[in-house]
């Protein structure tokens, strides 16, 4: 049992260009989540997930999209990356009240 | 709407100290209460949760919290601390279960230093 996994781990971005964020859970939970992570600021919710099907804006989802693939999959767009977009992204999954963290991809734009 | 407030960035402690990380909270129905953990270059491991019952919790590695309703708090302790425990700290609110997604209000976070 994996968990959750996310790829890449890093990646380095110029201004303006796009790249996919991959998170896939292997629980066969329905809700899926992306978060960003900036010291001092906790995690806050870009969009969610709430079944197969279903995404929703969360706190923070200007500049991003979301897809969700199928049960498993659910991936993070940035469409044209912005410096402010360098933080640490979490992928979580959750059934009722607990959710799963993944180990989170490490993302800075320049 | 729900916010969560750790009055405390950063927490220094000698290692077998006690320590307590401050949470409090606000929200207009009732809650459950989390506290998640962050070691250095990992994701967020949940530590112990509050759904309802016994207002005390605890988890395997000895930390425990308390609801208390009237003070809006769920504040974490640990009587002695371990080098090991070195780590952030998140609080979490949520509401009730009851819609399809459990949407997660997380504080900011409690850096625990622990010193030998």
């Amino acid at each position: 049992n994996a968990g959750v996994t996310q790829t890449p781990k890093f990646q380095v971005l110029k201004t303006g260009q796009s790249m996919t964020l991959q998170c896939a859970q292997d629980m066969n939970h329905n809700s899926m989540y992306w978060y960003r992570q900036d010291p001092g600021m906790g995690l806050r919710l870009i969009y969610y997930s709430a079944s197969e099907g279903t995404t929703d804006k969360g706190e923070v989802p200007n500049g991003y999209n979301v897809s969700r693939l199928n049960k498993r999959e659910f991936s993070l767009r940035l469409e044209s990356a912005a410096p402010s977009q360098t933080s640490v992204y979490f992928c979580a999954s959750s059934e009722q009240s607990e959710q799963y963290f993944g180990p989170g991809t490490r993302l800075t734009v320049t | 709407a729900q916010s969560v407030t750790q009055l405390d960035s950063q927490v220094p402690v000698f290692e077998e100290a006690p320590v307590e990380l401050r949470c409090n909270y606000s929200s207009s129905v009732s809650v459950y209460l989390f506290w998640y953990v962050q070691y250095p270059n990992q994701g967020l491991q949940l530590l112990l949760k509050y759904l309802s019952g016994s207002t005390l919790v605890k988890s395997i590695n000895g930390f425990e919290a308390e609801f208390n309703k009237s003070q809006t708090s769920f504040h974490l302790r640990k009587p002695s601390v371990h080098i090991s425990d070195t780590a952030e700290y998140f609080c979490a609110v949520s509401d009730i279960w009851g819609s399809s997604a459990s949407k997660i209000i997380f504080g900011s976070g409690t850096r625990l230093s622990i010193r030998p």
